[in-house]
């Protein structure tokens, strides 16, 4: 079992819908958890960071946190083709090590 | 302006050449990592080093090597590249338990 699972898309939603990405971990020590956004060719660059469970809402990003599931997603509110890019999910491991999900490619139609 | 560099961004060379990619960051960070993404595989992590001369293998290290002298500074070394190893190699950083810092990305080809 990989230690952290996305599904891998492509997950194509129409402008202006709710985007929902899921990812899972293996680790029950992970504390930290982040969402990055990386265009193609570019740097993953840092969108969220959760450390607790329950839901962490920044503009149109909420990042959702259980840890009795092992479960982390990132629901994106009034999709926009400028939000199209992959997304992925990192998780801090107990030995503080980070280790990324493989990353799911959102894509939004006009 | 806190940033993590790396040099060079962009490298074509022949088999066997070695070849050093530099990665400096200027935030006083413990943790330092290597990845390399191919299309469909996500980051895979090469090598980590949480501090100065603590280093320690990721996914994928064979073919690989680093260093970690100086908090700043973490190396990437190809002793004797192959065209397997073509790739975008990013390089990053934080304090541990924190949310990491991106280079910009190195894009190797090797012939």
């Amino acid at each position: 079992q990989k230690e952290v699972e996305q599904n891998s898309g492509p997950l194509s939603v129409p402008e202006g819908a709710i985007a929902s990405l899921n990812c899972t971990y293996s680790d029950r020590g992970s504390q930290s958890f982040f969402w990055y956004r990386q265009y193609s060719g570019k740097s993953p660059e840092l969108i969220m960071s959760i450390y607790s469970n329950g839901d962490k809402e920044d503009g149109r990003f909420t990042a959702q946190l259980n840890k009795a599931s092992q479960y982390v997603s990132l629901l994106i509110r009034d999709s926009q083709p400028s939000d199209s890019a992959t997304y992925l999910c990192a998780v801090n491991t107990y030995n503080n090590d980070m280790r990324f999900g493989a990353g799911t490619r959102l894509t939004v139609k006009p | 302006e806190a940033q993590v560099t790396q040099n060079p961004r962009y490298l074509i060379t022949v088999t066997g050449k070695k070849l050093t990619v530099t990665c400096s960051q200027n935030m006083n960070h413990e943790y330092m990592s290597w990845y390399r993404q191919d299309p469909g595989l996500g980051l895979r992590q090469i090598y980590y080093s949480m501090n100065v001369e603590v280093t320690d293998k990721g996914d994928v290290p064979e073919g690989y090597k680093v260093s970690r002298k100086e908090k700043r500074n973490f190396p990437l070394i190809l002793e004797s590249p192959s065209p397997n190893q073509t790739s975008l190699y990013f390089c990053a950083s934080s304090f541990r338990g924190q949310p990491q810092h991106f280079g910009d990305g190195t894009r190797l080809s090797i012939l």
